[in-house]
C-alpha cells in the first residue's frame, strides 16, 4: 500500500519569513495529494490540493510543488503569520472516491512572533 | 449546509466496554470513511463505506466494524474497548465520483480508563 514520509516533523520560523514542508511517497499510481491543516482540537481542513497532471499550484501566500519523477511534493507558505501556527498534513491517494486517503505523521509548525 | 457532523463529541469508556460513534455526511455526499488519529500521529484509515457496504479497510481488527444507512450517514462501532483505542476518530465523507476534497468532521474524541 501507499506510504507517505513527512518533514520535518517540527518547524519554527520567525514571522514573516518562509516555511517549506516536505513529503514523499511510495505508489506512482497516486494522482491527488492534499494538504491539510489542524489546528488543536478541531478537525483538518483543506488548505491546498495538487493533481498529477500539475507541477505546481499557488494560492494566495500557500503554494504546492509535485515532482512525480522524484515522487515528492512540498508545501511552501510564505510571509508566515501567528495564525498558520498549526500541524499541517500532507497526504496521497489514487484513483477515485473508493480510495483511501493515506496521511503523512504531520509537521508542527510554530511561528514566532 | 452543515458540513460533516459528528456525535458524541467527547466520551469516556472503560477497557472492556463497547461504543457507538455517529457521522452525517456533508449534503449530496455519499461516501463516508472513517479515520483513527491518535495523539500526535496523522489519521489512519479504518474504513470507507459506499452503498451500504463497506467497501476498503484499512489494518484494524475485526473489532472495528461500522454501518452505512440508506440516509448516508454512518456508524463505527468499537469493541471490546483497550487503552490503545484512545483516540480521535473522525468521519469524513465524499462524493463516490471523486472530485477533490475530503470532507472531515469535528471527530468524536474517545478515552478509555
Amino acid at each position: 500500500g501507499e506510504n507517505v514520509e513527512q518533514h520535518p516533523s517540527t518547524l519554527s520560523v520567525q514571522e514573516g519569513d518562509s516555511a517549506v514542508i516536505k513529503c514523499t511517497y511510495s505508489d506512482s499510481a497516486s494522482n491527488y495529494f492534499p494538504w491539510y491543516k489542524q489546528e488543536l482540537g478541531k478537525r483538518p481542513q483543506l488548505i491546498i490540493d495538487i493533481r498529477s497532471n500539475v507541477g505546481e499550484k499557488k494560492d494566495q501566500r500557500i503554494a504546492v510543488t509535485l515532482n512525480k519523477t522524484a515522487k515528492h511534493f512540498s508545501l511552501h507558505i510564505t510571509e508566515t503569520q501567528p495564525e498558520d501556527s498549526a500541524v499541517y498534513f500532507c497526504a496521497a491517494i489514487k484513483g477515485g472516491g473508493n480510495e483511501k486517503l493515506t496521511f503523512g505523521t504531520g509537521t508542527r509548525l510554530t511561528i514566532i512572533p | 449546509d452543515a458540513g460533516v457532523t459528528q456525535s458524541p463529541t467527547h466520551l469516556i469508556k472503560t477497557r472492556g466496554q463497547q461504543v457507538t460513534l455517529r457521522c452525517s455526511p456533508k449534503s449530496g455526499h455519499d461516501t463516508v470513511s472513517w479515520y483513527q488519529q491518535a495523539l500526535g500521529q496523522g489519521p489512519q484509515f479504518i474504513f470507507q463505506y459506499y452503498e451500504e457496504e463497506e467497501r476498503q479497510r484499512g489494518n484494524f481488527p475485526d473489532r472495528f466494524s461500522g454501518h452505512q444507512f440508506p440516509n448516508y450517514s454512518s456508524e463505527l462501532n468499537v469493541n471490546a474497548l483497550l487503552l490503545g483505542d484512545s483516540a480521535l476518530y473522525l468521519c469524513a465523507s465524499t462524493r463516490r465520483v471523486y472530485t477533490g476534497e475530503l470532507f472531515f468532521g469535528e471527530g468524536s474524541r474517545l478515552t478509555v480508563l
